[in-house]
């Protein structure tokens, strides 16, 4: 068990539709990072948020969005969804700059139909 | 730009044997770090090592160990005694300078341990 907690575990929804993905980082940890993985793309950094604060942002789209609230748990929110947007996104998180480790969650397995 | 490269997308090995999984990068930033993870086909991502650009040594933990060498830009992964538990896909990552600590992965390699 990482101790990065990751909500829903599963989750089909329709196109066009909007979901939300909860992250639960490690107690500690102030760092929260949001992947995609998908069998085209690979391993993809869509955005970093460390205290509350947005730190770093990748290949994230307009339709998406995050936030990591004051008790640094972090939402990402998934609009207008596509076909395309299936996919295992996952939570990672870790202590701070210059990390040695960085733990994820189990990840949440999105499937848009 | 910070670049991973895995270029074995399959490995197999027999049970009990050493296994390595080959990883280069590129970068232009003196501090880095570099992770391996694996990924069984329950789907999670396991950290398993960490190496720092400016470690002396090469990091152990158990069974796997980093062979880094930092001239020829690799940072390998070395799986002892290798056990059927260990059949999986393996990323190598690399976390990009001090400021954002995102990482960056492979492609990665499924390794597959046979008896």
């Amino acid at each position: 068990d990482s101790g990065v907690t990751q909500t829903p575990k599963h989750l089909i929804t329709a196109t066009g539709q909007r979901v939300t993905l909860r992250c639960s980082p490690r107690s500690g940890d102030l760092s929260v990072y949001w992947y995609q993985q998908s069998l085209d793309q690979g391993l993809q950094f869509l955005i970093q948020y460390y205290n509350g604060e947005e730190r770093a942002k990748g290949n994230i789209l307009e339709r998406f969005s995050a936030q990591q609230f004051p008790d640094l748990h972090s939402e990402l929110n998934l609009s207008s969804l596509e076909l395309g947007d299936s996919a295992l996104y996952f939570c990672a998180s870790s202590p701070g700059r210059g990390n040695t480790e960085a733990f994820f969650g189990q990840g949440t397995r999105l499937t848009v139909v | 730009a910070q670049k991973i490269t895995q270029t074995q997308p399959g490995m197999f090995v027999q049970e009990k044997e050493a296994v390595t999984l080959d990883c280069t990068y590129d970068t232009s930033d003196p501090s880095y770090g570099l992770f391996w993870y694996k990924q069984p086909s329950s789907g999670e991502m396991i950290f398993l090592i960490y190496q720092g650009s400016y470690d002396q040594q090469n990091a152990t933990e158990g069974r796997y160990s980093l062979n880094f060498q930092k001239a020829r830009k690799s940072a390998n992964l070395v799986i002892s005694a290798s056990q059927l538990g260990d059949s999986a896909m393996y990323f190598c990552a690399m976390r990009e300078g001090p400021s954002t600590d995102k990482l960056i992965f492979g492609t990665g390699t499924r390794l597959q341990v046979f008896p």
